[in-house]
């Protein structure tokens, strides 16, 4: 089984501040890893995954995550943050092989102050 | 395109009620999900269809039903509601070509409250 491990459950940052939402996971089989945002009273949308190929991996809005093989790490990253960034972030693996079920982590709530 | 659609929005049940949460996308795509949000836990998994006339389990199925007569609908019954089932709930499709998985694109979610 897959288990995902968001380290921090909120992050407060200044605007324009760099920020890093840390997420590890634990599986036996090869996963593809996967960032989404919630923002207030919304759903889920996709702000990047990683499925093969080069470990750094680039998003919409500017952030972008890093694939950690050894670390078992897929931390997420944006060098400068703005107000409209104020969201839940979650962090989710799936197995490579058989159905596309989403193993979900706590989820990082990130506020950003001005 | 719509993509994924749920209604209703919001629900408040009483204890023993039964309802149907309904879920609909218009993207063709052969996965669909039922999730569940609580606070600190993330989403977990209730149930999956990896297509027309195929349900499976997912991590949390007690108390809940589905089904997945075609393609574009995958609704997801309440049997007998308890307080316990007080969540927001995000239906979510996928399509997969040659078992790559794809983005899953999520509803706008029913906040559903029993008491």
């Amino acid at each position: 089984a897959q288990s995902v491990t968001q380290l921090d459950s909120q992050v407060p940052v200044f605007e324009e501040a760099p920020v890093e939402l840390r997420c590890n996971y634990s599986s036996s089989v090869s996963v593809y890893l996967f960032w989404y945002v919630q923002y207030p009273n919304q759903g889920l949308q996709l702000l990047l995954k990683y499925l093969s190929g080069s470990t750094l991996v680039k998003g919409i809005n500017g952030f972008e995550a890093e694939f950690n093989k050894s670390q078992t790490s897929f931390h997420l990253r944006k060098p400068s943050v703005h107000i409209s960034d104020t969201a839940e972030y979650f962090c989710a693996v799936t197995k490579i092989q058989g159905a596309q079920k989403l193993v979900f982590g706590q989820g990082t709530r990130l506020t950003i102050n001005p | 395109n719509a993509g994924v659609t749920q209604t209703p929005k919001f629900q408040v049940l009483k204890t023993g009620q039964s309802m149907t949460l309904q879920c609909a996308q218009d993207m063709n795509h052969e996965y669909m999900s039922w999730y569940r949000q609580d606070p600190g836990m993330g989403l977990r998994l209730i149930h999956y269809s990896v297509g027309a006339g195929i349900t499976d389990q997912g991590e949390v199925p007690n108390g809940y039903n589905v089904s997945r007569s075609t393609t574009e609908d995958f609704p997801l019954r309440l049997l007998s509601a308890a307080p316990s089932q007080t969540s927001v709930y995000f239906c979510a499709s996928s399509y997969s070509a040659g078992g790559t998985p794809y983005e899953q694109y999520f509803g706008p979610g029913t906040r559903l409250t029993v008491t």
